[in-house]
């Protein structure tokens, strides 16, 4: 199975912040990386398909990036509702395997 | 607008089953497989496996093997998930999400508002 490494596993921030998280895969996925957000007590949301794409309804603030092993998830600017925990989820391969997720705290 | 709806929490003793359902809704049931995806309390997501909703083919996680079914009744657009002989360890929130994209290399948009299973004494 691939094991997708994400970093850091949690991380405290103010609003406005830029925020970077990273994820890394045990060997070669392409592009199929896709990011979730989730908050407390939901469902996961996608929010990034295919390492780059916005999913409809997020905001631009949200950037994705990477290829093969590494890749970003980047939010330019940290607003309130930003906070809750992401989770990186590889597709290139039978079976999926998610990250172990990165909490975004308030600072 | 696409919905996946679960059905509610259940309570079960150790070394019975639980099924889950997923009321699927707002785009073409068969056109899309379904896949489960489980989260222990304050852990993160693992996948269960998928099933087609066009011919009902499956795959499962080996952890799972023997262990699990998974099923879709076309008439009624709903996905169904049984696991067999519960331990405590499979307590957990258990989602379905439909999957977009690539057969089996696609994303998980959306999902089910999940169902707590507990399995307690």
């Amino acid at each position: 199975d691939i094991q997708m490494t994400q970093s850091p596993s949690s991380l405290s921030a103010s609003v406005g912040d830029r925020v970077t998280i990273t994820c890394r895969a045990s060997q070669y996925i392409s592009n199929n990386l896709n990011w979730y957000q989730q908050k407390p007590g939901k469902a996961p949301q996608l929010f990034i398909y295919s390492a780059s794409n916005l999913q409809t309804g997020v905001p631009s603030r949200f950037s994705g990036s990477g290829s093969g092993t590494d890749f970003t998830l980047t939010i330019s600017s940290l607003q309130p509702e930003d906070f809750a925990s992401y989770y990186c989820h590889q597709s290139y391969t039978s079976p999926p395997t998610f990250g172990g997720g990165t909490k975004v705290g308030i600072k | 607008q696409v919905q996946l709806v679960q059905s509610g929490p259940e309570v079960k003793k150790p070394g019975a089953s639980v099924k889950v359902s997923c009321k699927a809704s707002g785009y073409t049931f068969s056109s899309y497989g379904i896949s489960w995806v489980r989260q222990a309390p304050g852990q993160g997501l693992e996948w269960m496996g998928w099933i087609s909703s066009y011919n009902g083919n499956t795959n499962y996680a080996q952890n799972f093997q023997g262990r699990v079914t998974m099923t879709t009744d076309t008439s009624t657009t709903t996905a169904y998930m049984e696991l067999r002989s519960l331990r405590s360890d499979d307590t957990a929130v258990y989602y379905c999400a439909r999957e977009v994209g690539a057969i089996a290399r696609g994303w998980f948009d959306p999902w089910g508002q999940g169902t707590l299973v507990t399995v307690s004494s």
